[in-house]
C-alpha cells in the first residue's frame, strides 16, 4: 500500500535553532518528493521538489534529502525563525504518466518560540 | 505572481443545504484538482478535471460531490446535500501541461456543516 509516514508528530524548538523533519515512504513508481509548507488555515506551499537521481537540495534555510534506496527523507530547517511555524507536509507523487498520483503525509507541525 | 484564489474563505451552512465552493485557477494552467483536509488529518484528493471533464475522482467524491468550468476562468465544486462530516478544508489546485507535475494551492475555503 502507498504510504507516507512523517516524523515527528510535533516539534517545538526555539528561535535560531537548527531541526531535521524525517519522511518514510513506501511508493511505487517512484515519481518525485516534494516539501510543502502549510501555514495554519492556508494552502500548502511547495518548499522543494526531489526526483530520484537528486540527493540533496536546497531552498534558502531549507534543505531537503533523498535515499531512494531506503525511501527515506529529510528537512532540514537552519536558524529557524519564528515564520517558520508551521505544518510541513512531505508528499510523494507515485504512478507514471496520467495515473501519477499524490500520496500526502499527515505532516510535522514545528513550533519556533522566542 | 499569479496565484490560486479561492471564494469565500469560510462558509457555514446547515446539514442538507448546498454550497457552491469558487476557485481561479492560474490562468495558463489546464489541469484543475480538488482535495480536502479535515481538521487533524491527512489532505485527502478528491477529483481531477481536464478538457472540461474529469479525469480522475476519489471514493469521496460520490454523487453529492459534482465539479464544474462554467466559464474560463472559474472552476466550482458543488455539494449538494451537506453533511456534519463535509465540514473540512477545501483546497482547490490547479497545474500546466508539463512533466513537472507541480500543482499550485489555493488558500483553501474552510466548510462547517452545522
Amino acid at each position: 500500500k502507498n504510504q507516507v509516514e512523517q516524523s515527528p508528530q510535533s516539534l517545538i524548538i526555539l528561535e535560531g535553532k537548527n531541526c531535521t523533519l524525517q519522511c518514510n515512504y513506501t511508493v511505487s513508481p517512484f515519481s518525485n518528493l516534494r516539501w510543502y509548507k502549510q501555514d495554519t488555515g492556508r494552502g500548502p506551499v511547495s518548499l522543494t521538489i526531489m526526483t530520484f537521481s537528486e540527493n540533496t537540495k536546497s531552498n534558502g534555510r531549507y534543505t531537503a534529502t533523498l535515499d531512494a534506496d531506503t525511501k527515506q527523507s529529510s528537512l532540514h530547517i537552519t536558524a529557524s525563525q519564528l515564520s517558520d511555524s508551521a505544518s510541513y507536509i512531505c508528499v510523494v507523487t507515485g504512478g507514471v504518466g496520467n495515473n501519477r498520483k499524490l500520496i500526502w503525509g499527515l505532516g510535522t507541525s514545528l513550533g519556533v518560540n522566542p | 505572481e499569479p496565484e490560486v484564489t479561492q471564494t469565500p474563505s469560510h462558509q457555514v451552512t446547515q446539514m442538507g443545504q448546498e454550497v457552491i465552493l469558487r476557485c481561479v485557477p492560474i490562468s495558463n494552467h489546464l489541469y484543475f484538482y480538488w482535495y480536502r483536509q479535515i481538521l487533524g488529518q491527512k489532505v485527502e484528493f478528491l477529483v481531477s478535471f481536464y478538457n472540461n471533464e474529469i479525469s480522475e475522482k476519489s471514493e469521496i467524491f460520490d454523487d453529492q460531490f459534482s465539479v464544474e468550468r462554467p466559464d474560463g476562468s472559474n472552476f466550482t465544486l458543488k455539494i449538494r446535500s451537506t453533511k456534519l462530516e463535509d465540514s473540512a478544508m477545501y483546497f482547490c489546485a490547479s497545474r500546466q501541461q508539463v512533466a513537472s507535475y507541480e500543482q499550485y494551492f489555493g488558500p483553501g475555503t474552510r466548510l462547517t456543516v452545522t
